[in-house]
């Protein structure tokens, strides 16, 4: 398995509702990340998990908050969110969190807040 | 304030031609760099990598050049085929970070 599964692909929500992306993946990878996208705009870091501990928080508001349960897991809890947040939110993962690894995307989640 | 920049937007070839997509960064810390493909309603795929201690790096028909001494690195496709049409990601980062800075992309375009 080579693959980093996201779900769901789309997502729209309320900015009064609770809802939670999830990433999975089977390679082995200990490093793990979510990445926000805005239209024409580049990837932006929000989060890495490396060995299943939160190592980088890129200022992300605390209405975002990131949970990786185990080695393959990584999901991304969405609160009291605002339409500025929709975006595509990709997840990628990497063997390791040092410099020098390539990443794999997921296909990412599109999200949609009314 | 953009570290990396794809100054193009969009690119169109002919197929059988080379495409050559460009990527301008800032930071002097950067040493290492990606070049990705992302298709539409895809997460970016992994293309090709070179680190700051090689100016070349060549896979099959794909070869990433890059010079330091102008901050610029480039990815040569030749030759372009219909299937490389996609938007083209180039990310660096410096080293003893674990973050990748990307570029805002090109859209190539290969015409049969």
């Amino acid at each position: 398995d080579t693959e980093v599964t996201q779900t769901p692909k789309h997502l729209v929500m309320g900015m009064t509702n609770k809802k939670s992306l999830k990433c999975e993946q089977h390679m082995g990878h200990r490093a793990m990340y979510w990445y926000k996208q805005k239209a024409k705009k580049p990837p932006e870091l929000m989060f890495v998990y490396s060995y299943e501990k939160l190592s980088i928080n890129e200022s992300v508001p605390s209405r975002f908050s990131p949970e990786c349960p185990n080695s393959s897991l990584l999901n991304l809890h969405l609160h009291a969110l605002q339409p500025e947040d929709s975006a595509l939110y990709l997840c990628a993962s990497s063997r390791n969190s040092g410099q020098g690894v390539s990443y794999t995307f997921g296909s990412g989640t599109r999200l949609t807040v009314v | 304030d953009q570290q990396v920049k794809q100054n193009s937007p969009s690119l169109s070839v002919q197929e059988g031609r080379i495409s050559i997509l460009n990527c301008d960064y800032t930071n002097s810390m950067f040493d290492y760099f990606l070049w990705y493909k992302k298709y539409p309603a895809e997460g970016p795929t992994f293309l090709i990598s070179i680190s700051s201690i090689k100016d070349k790096n060549e896979d099959g028909r794909f070869t990433v050049f890059l010079n330091k001494s102008a901050k610029h690195l480039s990815l040569h496709i030749v030759p372009s085929q219909p299937g490389d049409s996609a938007v083209y990601f180039c990310a660096a980062s410096a080293q003893g970070t674990y973050k990748y800075i990307f570029g805002t992309g090109t859209r190539l375009k290969v015409l049969a």
